[in-house]
């Protein structure tokens, strides 16, 4: 799987939007970017994920840039039940290391009132 | 709903003991996974199970143990032989390889242990 690396903390004001960096230059062709986040001892949530094209959900946008080196999750308008840990993961579906995620050290996300 | 459950939230062990963690879905997935979690570290790998009664060994597979008898339940033992068995223990889900879908996981709530 391809390294990732993302700033280890950021604020947001409330009701604003949250851009979270990734840099991923070493991803591979069939690799794809998956966003996940956390909430303090919980569960890691499911987010969002794209190979190529910008991805949206309910939740976030995913914006990758068109030589896949590097996305940005974004979350249009950032609450205070939005303050997570925000993993950014590059991987290849259904590899044969039985589909582990790797999570790295992830972005801390502190949304201010 | 559906979904993942995970019981119980803590868990309290003496030394010595072992400890059964529960995990069970709903989604009618194939797959499940263990994964345990320090404090401030990412997840790490303990098991994995892509069909029923078969189940791989992870990157931290010592001292654990797990079954796959039905489709929607994958226990892990943690025993005795596990050193260092405090951490926060995740159980996932995802659907089978092959299905043509990108494969996401999806996570319970968690069961916190914690040796005395």
């Amino acid at each position: 799987d391809a390294k990732t690396t993302q700033p280890p903390s950021m604020d947001c004001a409330e009701g604003r939007a949250a851009n979270l960096p990734c840099n991923h230059s070493t991803i591979s062709g069939n690799e794809y970017v998956y966003w996940y986040r956390q909430i303090h001892s919980q569960g890691p949530q499911y987010i969002i994920h794209g190979l190529k094209n910008n991805e949206t959900n309910e939740m976030a946008s995913l914006i990758i840039t068109e030589d896949r080196k590097s996305s940005t999750l974004i979350l249009p308008h950032a609450t205070l039940r939005d303050t997570a840990v925000y993993y950014c993961i590059v991987r290849v579906p259904y590899n044969n290391a039985g589909n582990m995620l790797t999570f790295g050290g992830g972005t801390r996300l502190m949304v201010k009132p | 709903d559906g979904g993942i459950t995970q019981s119980p939230k803590y868990l309290f062990r003496k030394e010595g003991q072992n400890v059964t963690l529960s995990c069970e879905q709903n989604l009618n997935h194939d797959a499940m996974y263990w994964y345990r979690q320090d404090p401030g570290q990412g997840l790490r790998l303990i098991y994995y199970s892509q069909i029923v009664n078969d189940f791989q060994k992870g990157d931290i597979a010592e001292g654990y143990s797990v079954s796959r008898e039905k489709k929607e339940s994958f226990p892990l033992t943690v025993t005795s032989a596990q050193k260092n068995p405090t951490a926060f223990y995740l159980c996932a889900s995802s659907m089978a390889v092959g299905t043509g879908f990108v494969d996401t996981q999806y996570f319970g709530p968690g069961t916190r242990l914690t040796v005395l």
